[in-house]
């Protein structure tokens, strides 16, 4: 079956605009989790959504990284006011069991 | 402190044989999931092995398997067989906790080089 997908795959904005990037997990798969990854900071998690429960955000490094799940499939994580240290690749996972998460592509940003 | 140590920022192997691939953890929560993820230069995460803290066999998967010491702490990587095709980004990680989608600490991560 498919696998996680993300959108874009390449995202280069300039210092202050907004963001928006959009993961599809697998078909069935109730846990969605957010992760960016960077060369000074290694893989670092954001955001999880299990269900309909609330979600742990304890990973969103300030006030302007949010996200939401639409009908507990859809994700999309926004950033608002980029700056250059949100430059990164951001990687969706998701996962059904408590045993393996299962990786999108990512989406490269670049912030200008 | 870190939770997950990988030491060897970089290793080499001769293609056709074994290379063990160190990872270190530290948690006090007696249960908790290990994790190997490959990571190609096409940049996505590949799923690779799972051992779960009260799994009594080591955990294996075709060419990779999970050298797990749980005393002292430690989930190596042991791929054999190497190919050329294993050359990647390779990264340790832990879930704590048997929650259903608790997050996944990883390790710094090791480059694995596959020489023909």
């Amino acid at each position: 079956g498919a696998g996680v997908s993300q959108s874009p795959s390449n995202k280069v904005t300039e210092k202050g605009k907004d963001v928006e990037l959009r993961c599809d997990p697998i078909s069935g798969h109730t846990a969605l989790y957010w992760y960016r990854q960077s060369l000074g900071q290694g893989l670092e998690f954001l955001i999880y959504f299990q269900g309909n429960s609330a979600p742990d955000k304890s990973g969103l490094p300030s006030d302007r990284f949010s996200a939401e799940r639409t009908g507990g499939s859809v994700s999309t994580l926004t950033i608002q006011r980029t700056q250059q240290e949100d430059s990164a690749v951001y990687l969706c996972a998701s996962s059904l069991t408590g045993f393996a998460q299962y990786f999108g592509p990512g989406t490269r940003l670049t912030v200008l | 402190a870190q939770k997950i140590t990988q030491t060897q920022p970089g290793m080499f192997v001769q293609e056709k044989e074994a290379v063990t691939l160190d990872c270190t953890y530290d948690t006090s929560d007696p249960s908790y999931g290990l994790f190997w993820y490959k990571q190609p230069s096409s940049g996505e995460m590949i799923f690779l092995i799972y051992q779960g803290s009260y799994d009594q066999q080591n955990a294996t998967e075709g060419r990779y398997s999970l050298n797990f010491q749980k005393a002292r702490k430690s989930a190596n990587l042991v791929i054999s067989a190497s190919q050329l095709g294993d050359s990647a980004m390779y990264f340790c990680a832990m879930r704590e906790g048997d929650g259903y989608g608790n997050k996944l600490v990883f390790g710094a991560g090791t480059i694995l080089r596959v020489k023909s």
